[in-house]
């Protein structure tokens, strides 16, 4: 059973820094492209970052490009998002998710199960 | 971006009922479109990609269609644990961009 399991959220001050992890098992994970995916409170669903199976390529939504950088350890199953310069406005639940395959820009098959990123002074 | 609208953004139906949800696109997106279904405090689950195409373990109740940028989600037979938040993806272009969701609840 494919396994995602996100961790690292918590409060934090606006402007500061956070880095989220992502640990996968059940699954090659250095076979998959993964994605990070976030929603607000009440919200819907937006999509964050993409990342191959090697580390590069990585894509960015515009809302996020330059702040937030998107990585991962295949040797630690493990896929990780750096945070800086948070805003209020990235308050959201933070799902990595696991992109099926490569046809188009990619959908996911399997979430975890979320961590929360709280921004506020 | 391509625009994802959906319809209705809500929906009240009784248990054994067949119900569709719409997803309009900006753009063409040839057939790059998933659906998925969120329950309260859960993460989103994957149903459908490939406009019609089934998740391992998904019941064929749910199945899923277009014509042209239009696509649907129907779900048959309606039983409580499908009371639940759908959207729709479409993963054509980057970004990859969802629908505002449609909730769907027990009338």
């Amino acid at each position: 059973q494919v396994q995602l399991v996100e961790s690292g959220g918590g409060l934090v001050k606006p402007g500061g820094s956070l880095r989220l992890s992502c640990a996968a098992s059940a699954f090659t994970f250095s076979d998959y492209y993964m994605s990070w995916i976030r929603q607000a409170p009440g919200g819907g669903l937006e999509w964050l970052s993409h990342i191959s199976t090697s580390g590069s390529p990585t894509q960015y939504a515009d809302s996020v490009k330059g702040r937030f950088t998107i990585s991962r350890d295949n040797a630690k199953n493990s896929l990780y998002l750096q945070m800086n310069s948070l805003r209020a406005e990235d308050t959201a639940v933070y799902y990595c998710a696991r992109v099926r395959d490569t046809h188009g820009s990619g959908t996911n098959d399997y979430w975890g199960q979320g961590t929360l990123v709280t921004v506020s002074s | 971006d391509i625009q994802m609208t959906q319809s209705p953004s809500s929906l009240s139906a009784s248990v054994g009922d067949t119900v569709t949800i719409t997803c309009r696109a900006s753009q063409g997106i040839t057939n790059y479109l998933a659906w998925f279904q969120q329950k309260p405090g859960q993460a989103p689950k994957s149903l459908i990609y490939a406009t019609s195409s089934l998740q391992n373990g998904v019941p064929s109740k749910f199945s899923g269609s277009a014509s042209g940028t239009d696509f649907t989600l129907t779900i048959s037979s309606l039983q409580p644990e499908d009371f639940a938040t759908y959207y729709c993806q479409q993963y054509h272009t980057y970004p990859p961009t969802f629908g505002q969701g449609t909730k769907l609840e027990i009338k």
